[in-house]
């Protein structure tokens, strides 16, 4: 079984500009979870969804956004890019929102590098 | 607000002793704590998850303990190896299943 999908792994967009990684969560999860995970620090919450509606937000600002396809693939967008947004974004999948005994499971991520 | 610690940022021991990483928080009350193992450029790994009403898991060379009056979690791996070198994440969930808040990781190197 494949598991967590995340596209692209690397890239480099310039400050101002706007970013969209995608997430392709494990064949039978429903709920998606972002990430974002600053070198040295462990991953800070952005957004879960479940069945195609935002379930929790993070302390982040406007300029993140997500949605969830009928699929359960996931789309993380980040608008006017800053310096400060560069890091290593991680997308989560479990079955449910109650399934966490299994705890979650995390893709490789996406590196994103703001020039 | 909430804050969540693990003990130093580096631990090194010799192979085949045990490693004892330990996370601590203040202003919460977690229903769920969880341990992740990273490796450098890949996403953490799920290892463990101990409730609130547990005071110890086992599984495998892995020993996690709950202390909820402490507000501490140890991480234990017995006969370690220089496989298990690693960055070790403690999350927290506060039973909403919203979110989990993550520490910042202690890496751990296991020297042969």
């Amino acid at each position: 079984d494949a598991g967590v999908t995340q596209s692209p792994t690397h890239l480099i967009k310039t400050r101002g500009q706007h970013v969209t990684l995608r997430c392709s969560p494990i064949s039978g999860h429903k709920s998606v979870s972002w990430y974002q995970q600053v070198l040295g620090q462990g991953p800070q919450f952005i957004f879960q969804y479940y069945e195609k509606e935002e379930r929790g937000r993070g302390n982040f600002p406007d300029r993140f956004s997500a949605r969830q396809f009928p699929n359960y693939s996931s789309e993380l967008n980040v608008n006017a890019l800053l310096l400060g947004d560069s890091a290593l974004y991680l997308c989560a999948s479990s079955l449910d929102l109650g399934r966490r005994l299994l705890g979650y499971t995390f893709g490789s991520g996406t590196r994103l590098t703001v020039v | 607000s909430q804050k969540i610690e693990q003990n130093s940022e580096a631990l090194n021991i010799q192979e085949g002793k045990t490693a004892t990483l330990t996370c601590n928080y203040t202003n919460y009350s977690p229903a769920y704590l969880q341990w992740y193992r990273q490796d450098p450029g890949r996403g953490p790994v799920f290892l463990l998850l101990i409730r609130e009403n547990e005071k110890e898991k086992r599984k495998e060379r892995l020993k996690v303990t709950f202390d909820t009056t402490l507000k501490q979690s140890l991480f234990h791996i017995t006969a370690s190896q220089p496989a298990d070198s690693a960055t070790y994440l403690c999350a927290l969930d506060g039973g909403s299943a919203r979110q989990l808040t993550f520490g910042s990781g202690t890496q751990l190197t296991v020297l042969p």
